[in-house]
């Protein structure tokens, strides 16, 4: 399809597994942004790539979390020893630039942490 | 600190009915205010206002901006049950974006 694909769409795991979030955005669009979504609370701001560049690292929420991107196309969240606060959905977006609007958005990888 | 409120958190209406979603922001950099339906899965694009009170239209939803007042309104008039949703708010910086809560809206029949 022509959206922003994400995968999995649903991911469980145990307390202190890695877990890898990927991401498609849509062709052409050179930004790539990550959010998190804690239930029933708004998006959270992690990490945007303008390119295959991350120029703020800072809305990561600790060193266990580390984001790549390939190029202009791929990116991928990692989780490092997963805790149960980490279980939220993470909802990837892009846009053709940085800045531009709208973000067109995935349709998220729930992550569950038992 | 930089933060985006919505209000009201949820919000209960039958079909027919008006309803009137807010917004309120403090931001360091100002550059637009997005609003967003997420119902399942992945938010969907309403408007986007950059200006002060131009009302943004499509169908039975319009939305305006004041910011002097640092607010914006989302209204919903003759609400179906296909409005049910979560009503997000973004406002975007220099930098990055920041949503609020949202609001919970769940029209019944």
């Amino acid at each position: 399809g022509a959206g922003v694909s994400q995968s999995p769409s649903n991911k469980v795991t145990e307390k202190g597994k890695d877990v890898e979030l990927r991401c498609d955005p849509i062709s052409g669009h050179t930004a790539l942004y990550w959010y998190r979504q804690r239930l029933g609370q708004g998006l959270e701001f992690l990490i945007y790539f303008q390119g295959n560049s991350a120029p703020d690292k800072s809305g990561l929420p600790s060193d266990r979390f580390s984001a790549e991107r390939t190029g202009e196309s791929v990116s991928t969240l990692t989780i490092q020893r997963t805790q149960q606060e980490d279980s939220a959905v993470y909802l990837c977006a892009s846009s053709l630039v940085w800045g531009d609007q709208p973000q067109h958005f995935g349709d998220g990888t729930r992550l569950s942490i038992l | 600190e930089d933060k985006v409120v919505q209000s009201p958190l949820s919000l209960v209406v039958h079909e027919g009915d008006t309803v009137t979603l807010n917004c309120s922001y403090e931001v360091t950099n100002f550059r637009s205010l997005l609003w967003y339906k997420q119902e399942k899965k992945a938010p969907t694009f309403l408007f986007m206002l950059t200006s002060s009170g131009i009302e943004k239209k499509s169908g039975r939803l319009s939305s305006i901006l004041d910011k002097k007042e640092l607010f914006s309104i989302l209204n919903i008039t003759a609400t179906q049950t296909g409005d049910s949703a979560i009503y997000l708010c973004a406002v975007g910086d220099n930098n990055d974006m920041r949503f609020g809560a949202g609001t919970r809206l769940t029209v019944k029949p």
